[in-house]
């Protein structure tokens, strides 16, 4: 079955303590991207990856830093996580430049 | 990329068509227009997408006006688990950028 799968789907932690969220998709999809969503400012792009070893900053990477070392994986790394990024986090990915993006089911993490 | 405006709220009865418009008077000539659907905080689902035509597929219509400055979604017969927050997002086809800027959408509930 095509999906994205991130991991953990739900966190707790705390502030300074650096974690991962992994993402994996089985498409072989060209281009994956991370967003946050925050009540009542939709969903926001953190980071975007084209191709592996290329990413680029969306709209609010501060804080944030990803990688893409083999075309199928694309983790989201949060160095010294603070409590204004506790957060539901969504990883997608899609196949061309004009073609949809499938989404992750979501990974809800607090930062206390 | 261009911005959209929709209605923060609608409201369908069960086995009418629902119709879901979107401003986006700022749009260019290579920009496409995707719609999503969020149900809770799942992952967003992707629905429909088109550059100038009309589309339709199993889910949905897409009607785009003639001087792509609007386009409205439409759902033929909603069902109870149409209920979803509903995303236009105008994205242009570019080999060097994979943002896709998503607003507040439209929250759709569709009633018995």
């Amino acid at each position: 079955e095509a999906q994205v799968t991130q991991n953990p789907r739900y966190l707790i932690t705390v502030t300074g303590k650096k974690l991962t969220v992994t993402c994996s998709q089985n498409m072989n999809h060209e281009y994956m991207s991370w967003y946050r969503q925050d009540p009542g400012l939709g969903l926001r792009q953190i980071y975007y990856s084209m191709n592996v070893e290329v990413t680029d900053k969306g709209d609010v990477p501060e804080g944030y830093k990803v990688s893409r070392k083999e075309k199928r994986n694309f983790p989201l790394i949060l160095e010294s996580p603070s409590p204004n990024q506790t957060s539901l986090y969504f990883c997608a990915s899609r196949t061309g430049a004009s073609q949809p993006q499938h989404f992750g089911d979501g990974t809800r993490l607090s930062i206390l | 990329d261009a911005k959209t405006t929709q209605p923060p709220s609608m409201d369908c009865a069960e086995g009418r068509a629902a119709n879901l418009p979107c401003n986006h008077s700022t749009i260019s000539g290579n920009e496409y227009v995707y719609w999503y659907r969020q149900i809770h905080s799942q992952g967003p689902q992707y629905i429909i997408h088109g550059l100038k035509n009309n589309e339709t597929n199993e889910m949905a219509s897409l009607i785009i006006t003639e001087d792509r400055k609007s386009s409205t979604l439409i759902l033929p017969h909603a069902t109870l688990r149409d209920t979803a927050v509903y995303y236009c997002i105008v994205s242009r086809r570019s080999y060097n950028t994979d943002k896709l800027i998503f607003g507040t959408g439209t929250r759709l509930q569709v009633f018995p």
